[in-house]
């Protein structure tokens, strides 16, 4: 089975901290995705990486950056946080980008920004 | 953008069977079907996808319409266990990860 861990269940930081996120999957999977997932919002894509050190925006990049060095894990990074970066994490991967291709979700991350 | 349209909430009695609806008026000859469900204090789980015919997995049957405006997820017997929200989501071309779009997703509850 595919496994995608994330580093903690819940994280509590104060505001202007850096913080890193990170996600790590077992399936030598080509992509990997961060969103984040907010009442009334659903899930927003917030990059995603289709192959170590390439990144691409989604939806919802201002505030945040990613890093790619091996296949396996992509970090989520915020810069700065603020309070308005509270939410829940999640991150996934895929095999590959075809239709047909599933992603799968780690259990995410509760980030609390106070 | 391709769209779905699910209804928000959901009831099902235990071990009864339970039809998920979505509507994709505009879907393209091209879309596949995915539907993801995501149990309480859970990241999203795949469950199926389709594109043109029906489809059956260990956990679900995909029922899809012949002008494939609109499909049924199917769950054959509910358990406790099946209570989360379900997304049905459009990939559409070029197929390029950005274009997984979770909406709302119909809240399923499942009364013993």
């Amino acid at each position: 089975d595919v496994k995608v861990t994330q580093s903690s269940r819940y994280l509590v930081k104060r505001t202007g901290e850096k913080v890193f996120l990170e996600c790590v999957q077992d399936m030598d999977h080509e992509n990997m995705f961060w969103y984040r997932q907010d009442p009334g919002l659903g899930l927003r894509l917030i990059y995603f990486s289709y192959d170590v050190k390439m990144k691409e925006k989604g939806d919802i990049p201002e505030g945040y950056s990613v890093s790619r060095e091996k296949k396996e894990r992509f970090s989520l990074i915020l810069e700065s946080a603020s309070t308005n970066q509270t939410s829940m994490y999640l991150c996934a991967s895929s095999l590959t980008s075809r239709a047909y291709n599933e992603q799968f979700f780690g259990p995410g991350t509760r980030l609390t920004v106070l | 953008d391709a769209k779905t349209t699910q209804p928000n909430s959901m009831e099902s009695n235990e071990e009864e069977p339970v039809h998920l609806p979505c509507n994709h008026s505009t879907i393209s000859g091209t879309d596949y079907i995915h539907w993801y469900r995501q149990l309480p204090s859970q990241g999203p789980e795949y469950v199926i996808h389709g594109l043109t015919s029906n489809v059956n997995n260990r956990m679900a049957s995909l029922a899809i319409a012949e002008d494939r405006k609109s499909s049924t997820l199917i769950l054959h017997r509910a358990t406790l266990r099946d209570a989360a929200v379900y997304y049905c989501i459009l990939r559409v071309l070029p197929y390029n990860n950005n274009d997984m779009r979770f909406g709302a997703g119909t809240r399923l509850t499942v009364k013993p």
